[in-house]
């Protein structure tokens, strides 16, 4: 059983849209990872989330936790070819040991 | 430089003959981890360490085993390996406070 489930699954937009990327689970989590991934590498991390209702910013990344702690979101402003790559959300219940990932969100992003 | 090192990067063999996949880490993290990425499947935890000495199974432990006797080391053994665990595997690490996961860099594993 999936416990996490990521929307949509294929992206592909062009140079300057914006795009929101959903995590969704029925499972509380005490955080929430999101990490991109590059073809032929390891994923590498975005951001942590802890507080239901949080929102974080990166640059052009807005990272949001569900109130409930159970879903999350990632919109882009204005894409760029570089963030084209596989987008993963990760929740974790109580310590950071035992990590569950989504099925990911492979985006690209055309010039 | 702060790293998670894998080796071998890419491996082709055979059904039954035992593997190990090895796994270090300079940052002095507790936690280790070891996972398998599938298409359509995502990332999925095989083990987990919280310290030496101390591993737990993840979500698809059947066919692995792995140890951790030094802090910095958390390898994969495949002791009968076959075909269902050709797959991409990486192992991962943080620290009990951040739970920042530092990916390596994986190893592509084929059995046939």
């Amino acid at each position: 059983t999936q416990l996490l489930e990521q929307s949509p699954q294929f992206l592909s937009i062009q140079e300057g849209e914006n795009l929101t990327v959903y995590c969704n689970s029925s499972s509380v989590f005490s955080s929430l990872q999101w990490y991109r991934q590059e073809p032929g590498e390891g994923p590498v991390l975005l951001v942590t989330v802890v507080t239901g209702g949080e929102v974080k910013k990166l640059k052009r990344l807005t990272f949001q936790f569900g109130d409930a702690r159970k879903d999350s979101s990632l919109h882009i402003t204005a894409a760029q070819p570089g963030d084209t790559g596989l987008y993963l959300c990760a929740g974790a219940k109580g310590g950071y040991q035992k990590v569950t990932f989504g099925t990911g969100t492979k985006l690209q992003v055309i010039p | 430089e702060a790293q998670v090192t894998q080796n071998p990067r890419y491996l082709i063999t055979v059904t039954g003959k035992k593997l190990t996949v090895t796994c270090s880490q300079n940052m002095n993290h507790e936690y280790m981890s070891w996972y398998r990425q599938d298409p359509g499947l995502g990332l999925r935890q095989i083990y987990y360490s919280m310290n030496v000495e101390v591993t737990d199974k993840g979500d698809v432990p059947e066919g692995y085993k792995v140890s951790r006797k030094e802090k910095r080391n958390f390898p994969l053994i495949l002791e009968s390996p076959s075909p269902n665990q050709t797959s991409l595997y990486f192992c991962a690490s943080s620290s009990r406070a951040r739970g920042w996961q530092y990916f390596g860099p994986g190893t592509r594993l084929t059995v046939t």
